[in-house]
């Protein structure tokens, strides 16, 4: 799987949009950008996963550049509680169901009032 | 998204005794389930990869004989830390797989040996 690299913190203000970026540079044309987060004390979240289009659920975007070397995880309106470790993991999606997904150091998201 | 139920959240043990955590995948089966470690301000370590009847696969440097995996069911995955000491207090995770192949988490063990 390739490897990410992630800013190790940032800040965001609440209601503000919170834009956490993901380096990706060895990313293969089959793995898929994938984005997790964990609130203090709690196992890891799903958030959003994409292959090359941009993505949007009722959490989040993921806005994937053209080359696929980087993306973006878009909070569009941060609250206090989206505080957490958000990770991003780039993996084949393709016969994966025996393989862990494997954690970086993600970046930790500290939203404030 | 499917759901993986954790058990216990919390527990304290005295040191030289066993503890038990139970994985569970609520509404799908799991062939493949993994566990976790995590310290405090570090990210999440692989600790193995349970395979329903059969053998756990063990990361480098895990104890197979402290660290027991069982993984009857298609839906349980048990970890047993065996004698458990003081450095063994972590933050246990365990993860399943559908057969989308996406990953979902339990809400954690948080184990204290004293």
């Amino acid at each position: 799987d390739a490897k990410t690299t992630q800013p190790p913190s940032m800040d965001c203000a609440e209601g503000r949009a919170a834009n956490l970026p993901c380096n990706h540079s060895t990313i293969s044309g089959n793995e898929y950008v994938y984005w997790y987060r964990q609130i203090h004390s709690q196992g890891p979240q799903y958030i959003i996963h994409g292959l090359k289009n941009n993505e949007t659920n009722e959490m989040a975007s993921l806005i994937i550049t053209e080359d696929r070397k980087s993306s973006t995880l878009i909070l569009p309106h941060a609250t206090l509680r989206d505080t957490a470790v958000y990770y991003c993991i780039v993996r084949s999606k393709l016969n994966q169901a025996g393989t862990a997904l494997i954690f970086g150091k993600g970046t930790t998201l500290s939203v404030s009032s | 998204g499917a759901v993986v139920s954790q058990h216990p959240s919390r527990v304290i043990c005295k040191s030289g005794t066993s503890v038990k955590i139970e994985c569970r995948s609520l509404d799908f089966q799991a062939t493949t389930m993994f566990w976790y470690r995590q310290f405090p301000k570090q990210s999440l370590m692989l600790m193995a990869t349970s395979n329903e009847g059969s053998k756990a696969t063990y990361e480098q440097g895990v104890e197979k004989d402290k660290f027991l995996i069982n993984h009857a069911s298609l839906t349980l995955s048990t970890l047993t830390v065996t004698s458990a000491h003081p450095e063994d207090s972590s933050f246990y995770i365990c993860s399943a797989r559908d057969f989308r192949a996406e990953a979902f988490f339990g809400q954690g063990t948080r184990l204290t040996v004293v």
